[in-house]
């Protein structure tokens, strides 16, 4: 099994950009999609961005994900950032078997 | 629009076997892999296992040993059964449909606290 390595905490400034890394111990970034949810406290984790770089509707498009086979690493990037973005990011994807989580992020807008 | 809804007890004793079902609406179970996710206090996302429409299933390596899931179609419901827990087991279970195999939950349930202590 390969793990999915996250910053513990990012923190930022609102009106500014954050971006979140998320890195592949063994196999390729790119052999398996890369999705990413946003949990708030007390609820579900919500789905922002699936398949590599690919937004669902209603979710805003501050929000922005990208792969890196140099550093076999996918990023999420949020723009314009709101206080209402102060959240828990993980990052997930697979290896044909099994699902995988990232340890997940802290985002701080402050 | 499609809802999940996880149930169970609360309350497990150690060594005791932990046993929750996810009851669907708004859709079938036709086509779609449904699993199981925890979150212990405090701590990241872990993936548990699926069970395919067919029947199928997959778990976490790590948890293979202790996890059985079910399904019963008639009901639009699946089920989980983890045995031998412990306080380590001790998290907020989910249930989560995806689509196709590796890719996005797009439907979570409101998550279950289970507490595993004697």
């Amino acid at each position: 099994n390969f793990m999915l390595t996250q910053p513990h905490s990012v923190s930022e400034s609102p009106g500014k950009t954050a971006t979140i890394s998320c890195t592949r111990s063994s196999g390729s970034i790119a052999s398996n999609y890369v999705q990413w949810y946003q949990q708030r406290p007390g609820s579900s984790p919500r789905v922002m961005i699936y398949e590599d770089d690919q937004r669902p509707s209603g979710v805003p498009d501050r929000f922005s994900g990208s792969i890196d086979s140099s550093s076999n690493s996918a990023s999420l990037s949020i723009s314009g950032l709101k206080t209402e973005d102060e959240a828990d990011y993980y990052c997930q994807s697979s290896d044909g078997s099994n699902w995988v989580f990232g340890g997940g992020t802290r985002l701080t807008v402050l | 629009q499609v809802q999940l809804q996880e149930s169970g007890p609360g309350l497990v004793k150690p060594s005791e076997t932990l046993s929750l079902t996810c009851t669907v609406s708004g859709d079938s179970f036709s086509s779609y892999y449904w699993n199981w996710i925890r979150q212990p206090p405090g701590k990241g996302l872990e993936w548990i296992g699926y069970i395919y429409h067919s029947g199928s299933t997959n778990y976490n390596p790590s948890l293979k040993s202790r996890v059985t899931m079910s399904l019963d179609t008639s009901k639009n419901q699946f089920s989980l059964r983890l045995s031998s827990v412990t306080a380590a087991d001790t998290a907020v279970y989910y249930c989560a449909r995806a689509a196709y195999f590796g890719e996005l939950f797009d439907y979570w349930g409101q998550g279950t606290l289970v507490t595993v202590s004697s």
